[in-house]
Parts: C-alpha cells; sequence; structure tokens
C-alpha cells in the first residue's frame, strides 16, 4: 500500500457541488499540505497543517478549506465548485528534519468541475 | 515574482544525450535546494538536494548550484527513455517547499 494515499483519484462534478478530497498517510508525520498543480502555474500551496490543531492557509487559500481529522487524515473540501478549480491536487507529508524539508506526495486527485 | 522560476520546456532529446535542466531563484537566503522528478499520473519524488553551493553526484545526475547568480542545474547523463518526466526544482521556505513550474522531458530512443 501506498504511504501516502488520496481518493478519490478522479473526480468529475458540476459548478456549484461541493466536493471532499481525501488523504491518508502511514508515515507517521506531523506535517501534512495540499497543492494543486496546474499546466504552466506548477504546484501551489493551498493549506498545511503541523498537527492535528494547527492549520494554515497557503498561497492559494480561498475557495477552499479543509479538516485535519487526525495525525494521519487531511481533508481538502471545495464548498461551491467552480470551473477554474479543474487542476490536479496532490497532498504530501514530511517530517521536515532541518531545513531539507523532503515531502513524500500521494499520486493526485484529478478533479474537473464543468 | 515567483521565488522559483524555471522554463517548462518541452525538452525532446534523443537517448544518450546530456540534459540540463535550469532554475533561478530570487532569494538568497535559500541554503538548500532540491530537484524532484514527476513521471505522469505519479506525484513528484525527491530526486536530489544539495546544499549551499558546489556540485552533488549521484550516478548519472548532478545536480548544481551557484549562488552568485542564483542558479540551480541538474544535469543528466546518457539520458535514457525512462529519464521522460517533469522535473521540478524547489527551496524550502520555512514551512513548505517552492516548487519551480517543472521542465517536461522527452528522452526518445
Amino acid at each position: 500500500d501506498a504511504d501516502v494515499t488520496q481518493t478519490p483519484r478522479n473526480r468529475i462534478t458540476k459548478t456549484g457541488k461541493r466536493i471532499m478530497l481525501e488523504c491518508s498517510q502511514t508515515k507517521g508525520h506531523d506535517r501534512m499540505y495540499w497543492y494543486r498543480q496546474d499546466p504552466g502555474l506548477g504546484l501551489r500551496l493551498i493549506y498545511y497543517s503541523f498537527d492535528v490543531k494547527d492549520i494554515n492557509k497557503g498561497e492559494i487559500s480561498d475557495g477552499y478549506s479543509v479538516s485535519r481529522q487526525a495525525q494521519a487524515k487531511f481533508s481538502l473540501s471545495l464548498e461551491s465548485a467552480i470551473p477554474n478549480q479543474t487542476a490536479l491536487y496532490f497532498c504530501a507529508t514530511s517530517d521536515w528534519g532541518g531545513d531539507t524539508g523532503e515531502l513524500f506526495f500521494g499520486e493526485g486527485s484529478r478533479l474537473t468541475v464543468l | 515574482q515567483k521565488e522559483v522560476e524555471q522554463d517548462p520546456g518541452p525538452l525532446s532529446v534523443p537517448e544518450g544525450a546530456i540534459v540540463s535542466l535550469n532554475c533561478t531563484y530570487s532569494n538568497s537566503a535559500f541554503q538548500y535546494f532540491m530537484w524532484y522528478r514527476q513521471y505522469s499520473r505519479k506525484g513528484p519524488e525527491l530526486l536530489m538536494y544539495t546544499y549551499s553551493s558546489g556540485n552533488k553526484e549521484d550516478g548519472r545526475f548532478t545536480a548544481q548550484v551557484d549562488k552568485s547568480s542564483k542558479y540551480i542545474s541538474l544535469f543528466i547523463r546518457d539520458s535514457q527513455p525512462s529519464d521522460s518526466a517533469t522535473y521540478l526544482c524547489a527551496t524550502p521556505s520555512g514551512y513548505a517547499l517552492n516548487f519551480g513550474k517543472g521542465t517536461s522531458l522527452l528522452v526518445t530512443p
């Protein structure tokens, strides 16, 4: 099984619908992240969490919310999806030992908003 | 201006070629520089990282940092079709990573 698991892997939805993307990890890391990837724009940080009680906005948090249900679970919600939220979403974890900051990514959730 | 800039390509080379992938960064305080590799339909994976200036070699891959010009490079020797992927440079920002846009590389047999 993968260390970082994202569900669903693919989702097509309509404008205005509420969508939740889920992430679970078995690496035992405290830090979890949500990024989105768009062609020509690269990876951009949406939210990050250093532990269950610590949630922080990234550079593009508008239109998104998150929930850290447990150390191993971090979900991303789109309360009312819009077409420009069509993207590939990645969850990542890190133990951030020192400055090297290696991130471990899931395989991505491809979201299409019609 | 993004903190890390990278030409997205795409870059197409024949098998066996030497590949040079490059990024520039804006913050002279950055000390660690990373290269991630992302295969199609997969998440990025750390390929190499370097600290401060200089070179680091790992098999066919060499990562190079020139702090005077704020330039990061990844060289791939004897490139193989299995090297076809998107390569992303990244630097830590204290709580997360700043990624370049990624360069798409295709190595043709």
